[in-house]
């Protein structure tokens, strides 16, 4: 089974610009997360999707957003972005079923706000 | 909120063993993970322990999870090189929003 995509891997925009990442899970993987990685904070949960729906959410500001299509990719979008979101971003997926079940991480993408 | 806690530095000698240690706060977890990260890449999964054990073993890695204490620990046996890395615990707790990780513990292999 091929793993869990990220593309960009990375990007470099300027302040107030928006960005959409997006990720493509594993084959059969129906819920895809969201998590920031930085220095200073760590890995922080943003968002899940399962079935085309956010399923739970994280403590970050509306300007983080997401979506889920049909075939469970799913897209990430920043928009007015700050310096502080220069960040790895992970996605991970999972089947879906239960709450509980194990997720795997891609390799995430890389965002530097100038 | 749930907590997760780990020492940030380890450092071991080649062909001894490792032994990174995580504390948590929700007692409701059901699972507890350990995900290695290496150099620009992002999260490995290595192993995972169900809160009804005491222990998982999985060739060089062994897990102990100290239910009551909420503790965890991840053993490397005959670390190499190879095994230099950040390693992250991390939890689900009874409710679904996401993983809790750890700060994660950097993993320094001396000759």
């Amino acid at each position: 089974k091929a793993g869990v995509t990220q593309t960009p891997r990375y990007l470099i925009k300027t302040r107030g610009q928006q960005v959409t990442l997006s990720c493509s899970p594993i084959s059969g993987h129906r819920s895809v997360s969201w998590y920031q990685q930085t220095p200073g904070q760590g890995l922080q949960f943003l968002f899940e999707y399962f079935s085309e729906t956010q399923r739970n959410k994280g403590n970050f500001p509306g300007r983080f957003s997401g979506r889920q299509f049909s075939n469970s990719r799913s897209e990430m979008n920043v928009s007015t972005l700050e310096l502080g979101d220069s960040a790895l971003y992970l996605c991970a997926t999972s089947q879906g079923r239960t709450a509980q079940e194990t997720q795997y991480f891609g390799p995430g993408t890389r965002l530097l706000v100038l | 909120g749930e907590d997760v806690e780990q020492s940030l530095f380890l450092s071991v000698r080649e062909g001894d063993s490792s032994v990174i240690n995580c504390t948590y706060t929700d007692s409701s977890s059901t699972y507890l993970y350990w995900y290695k990260q290496e150099p620009g890449a992002g999260l490995q999964l290595l192993t995972y322990i169900f809160s009804n054990m005491d222990m998982k073993q999985d060739q060089r890695l062994t897990v102990l999870l100290n239910k009551k204490d909420k503790h965890l620990s991840l053993r490397i046996a005959d670390t190499q090189t190879g095994d230099s890395a950040i390693y992250f615990c991390a939890e689900r707790g009874g409710g679904a929003d996401g993983l809790t990780f750890g700060k994660g513990t950097h993993l320094i292999i001396q000759p």
